[in-house]
């Protein structure tokens, strides 16, 4: 069974940085892309960008570049995504969510919330 | 980026009644695909190729569409339907989202 577990809810200070986990299991890790997507105010979804886990190779949505760094532990078969200089704004659940070829994002981690708070 | 545009955001169904909702992209996309979220859970692959159910999902709903204009529709409305759904284009970066149809059951 594909399972994909995400590190828990953050609160972290505006300007600090951070950094969310996704562990994969069930399947080969670097046979599939891992993308990150992030829900704001309970609804609207953003991609935010992919990693192919086998190379390492990255794709970022523009709006994130600078924002959001993704790489891999191919060990521990866990995605990593990094948040930089955290606002307000970035305030949102964070999913990662592993493609299956053609079939769009197939399987979803259980989200991180993370809160930007002084 | 190409900006999808769901309609209505809105709408509710009463049980065994036709629902059909629909998906405008700015540009011409190749498919699109179709995420079912309920509060507190993660969004769920639900149709992609623009018309192929994801696994699990009842034969009641189905997906269609071309170009820039894209539906997905419910023979028949049940309870467990009541969700918020979303299509996202998955053929030009930035992969986008739509803002998603809420539905409700009356």
């Amino acid at each position: 069974e594909v399972q994909l577990q995400q590190s828990g809810p953050e609160l972290v200070k505006p300007g600090a940085s951070m950094k969310i986990s996704c562990k994969a299991s069930g399947y080969s890790f670097t046979g599939y892309t891992m993308n990150w997507v992030k829900q704001s105010h309970g609804k609207n979804l953003e991609w935010i960008g992919l990693i192919n886990p086998y190379n390492g190779g990255t794709s970022y949505n523009q709006k994130f570049k600078g924002k959001a760094t993704l790489t891999v532990d191919k060990s521990s078969s866990t995605a990593y995504m990094e948040l930089l200089s955290l606002t307000s704004e970035d305030s949102a659940v964070y999913y990662c969510a592993r493609d299956d070829y053609d079939k769009g994002f197939a399987y979803w981690g259980q989200g991180t919330l993370v809160t930007v708070s002084a | 980026q190409i900006v999808l545009t769901q309609s209505p955001a809105l709408m509710s169904a009463s049980p065994g009644e036709k629902v059909t909702m629909t998906c405008s992209a700015s540009s011409s996309v190749s498919y699109m695909y179709w995420y079912q979220q309920k509060p507190r859970s993660s969004p769920k692959p639900w149709i992609y190729l623009t018309s192929n159910l994801a696994s699990g999902v009842p034969a009641r709903f189905s997906g269609s569409g071309s170009g820039t204009s894209y539906s997905l529709t419910i023979s028949s409305m049940e309870a467990e339907d009541a969700a918020t759904y979303y299509c996202q284009q998955w053929s030009s970066n930035p992969y986008t989202f739509g803002g998603g149809t809420k539905l409700e059951i009356k």
